[in-house]
């Protein structure tokens, strides 16, 4: 199957700094990415999708302006979680579909832990 | 908007005895549905997919699912439960986001424990 790396895949980081997460589609071009976000013992919740070039589209009640997004190339989008707090912990997931294919590849996740 | 549901959010088996992880599914038309499988601290792995082919799917690690249109059903079994299939376990259905975005659907999950 193909391969989507996510890094770190851990990272802590202060109240009010920003981190930013990268996927990246390894061996094929990744036309879609997801972000998802998991919170404990429960299912995985879509934050947002993006399309190689274009702005990304965010669920309902996901804010923008906080889980910014940018999909700049067919193998790499990132999740920049800006003025992060400690409600922003979480399991990060992204995935990656490739134009030609039906199931979506996911990365290993990240840990986030706000101090 | 599609959804999935899987029934035991639960459930515990011996080893070497039957899995049987329930799914269900509402869908308007014919649906993709996946397996995914998620080990601690990791992301997701496909264990098999239905994209409309054959009913029954097999899939890695010896695990296969069958889709039953008239029960809207696609339960993932095994026949014989090892220690390493300890994990939780995801069914995802396709759908048409408001944004013309295809996206996965997840069901809430079921933690699957062997006993030795």
């Amino acid at each position: 199957g193909a391969v989507v790396s996510q890094h770190p895949s851990r990272v802590i980081c202060k109240s009010g700094t920003s981190v930013k997460i990268e996927c990246r589609s390894l061996d094929f071009q990744a036309t879609t990415m997801f972000w998802y976000r998991q919170f404990p013992k429960q299912s995985l919740m879509l934050m947002a999708t993006s399309n190689e070039g274009s702005k990304a589209t965010y669920e309902q009640g996901v804010e923008k302006d906080k889980f910014l997004i940018n999909h700049a190339s067919l193998t790499l989008s990132t999740l920049t979680v800006t003025s992060a707090h400690p409600e922003d912990s979480s399991f990060y997931i992204c995935s990656a579909r490739g134009l030609s294919r039906t199931e979506a590849f996911f990365g290993q996740g990240t840990r986030l832990t706000v101090v | 908007a599609q959804s999935v549901t899987q029934l035991g959010s639960h459930v515990s088996v011996s080893e070497g005895a039957l899995v049987l992880l329930r799914c269900n599914y509402s869908s308007s038309v014919p649906p993709y549905l996946f397996w995914y499988v998620q080990y601690p601290n990791q992301g997701l792995q496909l264990l098999l997919k239905y994209t409309s082919a054959a009913t029954l799917v097999k899939g890695i690690n010896g695990f296969e699912a069958e889709f039953k249109k008239s029960e809207t059903s696609f339960h993932l079994t095994k026949p014989s439960a090892h220690m390493s299939d300890a994990a939780e376990y995801f069914c995802a259905v396709t759908e048409i986001s408001n944004f013309g975005n295809e996206k996965l659907t997840f069901g809430t999950g079921t933690r699957l424990t062997i006993i030795p």
